[in-house]
């Protein structure tokens, strides 16, 4: 079955260290990769996009995230985070179904705790 | 520009009664969707509009209706609530189904 899969429940890391969060999507083809963020009380806000061509992409707040097709993997990263960081964050993609309609599918959910 | 407007914030709701969620766009987008939240399952996709007047099913339909007279709202109807649609509700708004969603904040519905 098509999904979304983001195995880090909850991540904790200290003020300045790297972060990496992890998703994976299991489909046959490339989908439309992206990530949002979401701070307590708001809704989801993009971060970046993935949609063809350079497989490193750049977001905002210094955020960025690698395209791995042969591990089905879009892993977001950010070499140095600040406590602003702290959030909850989603993998989603969007499927092309056999039909020739979309799917939009969300992982669900990393939640980032920083540590001053 | 306001963006994606969700309206209200907050509700609380005895089992068996009906309300409608608001949710409107100034962004002229055309596709629009309902998502809910809940804890440990992400975001499921309830209904969704790929323009006025055409809607269809997402994961978790049943339960709510919606409609899309025009391209700005797209309002959600609880026909007969229960608790297990206590929930905090998304609508969003993009382009098209591939482009990145705009999100209102939410609303916070809960049904006792």
């Amino acid at each position: 079955a098509q999904s979304v899969t983001q195995p880090d429940i909850h991540i904790t890391v200290s003020e300045g260290a790297s972060l990496e969060l992890r998703c994976n999507y299991s489909y046959g083809a490339t989908p439309y990769l992206f990530w949002y963020v979401q701070s307590p009380g708001q809704g989801l806000q993009l971060l970046l996009k993935y949609f063809s061509g350079d497989t490193l992409v750049q977001g905002i707040k210094g955020f960025e995230a690698e395209f791995k097709r042969s591990q089905s993997s879009f892993n977001l990263r950010k070499p140095s985070v600040h406590w602003s960081d702290a959030a909850e964050y989603f993998c989603a993609v969007v499927l092309t179904e056999t039909s020739g309609t979309y799917k939009y599918i969300f992982g669900t959910g990393t939640r980032l705790k920083v540590l001053a | 520009n306001a963006g994606v407007t969700q309206t209200p914030k907050f509700q609380v709701l005895k089992t068996g009664q009906s309300m409608t969620l608001q949710c409107a766009q100034d962004m002229n987008h055309e596709y629009m969707s309902w998502y809910r939240q809940d804890p440990g399952m992400g975001l499921r996709l309830i209904h969704y509009s790929v323009g006025a007047g055409i809607t269809d099913q997402g994961e978790v339909p049943n339960g709510y209706n919606v409609s899309r007279s025009t391209t700005e709202d797209f309002p959600l109807r609880l026909l007969s609530a229960a608790p297990s649609q206590t929930s905090v509700y998304f609508c969003a708004s993009s382009y098209s189904m591939t482009q990145p969603q705009h999100f209102g904040d939410g609303t916070r519905l809960s049904i006792l």
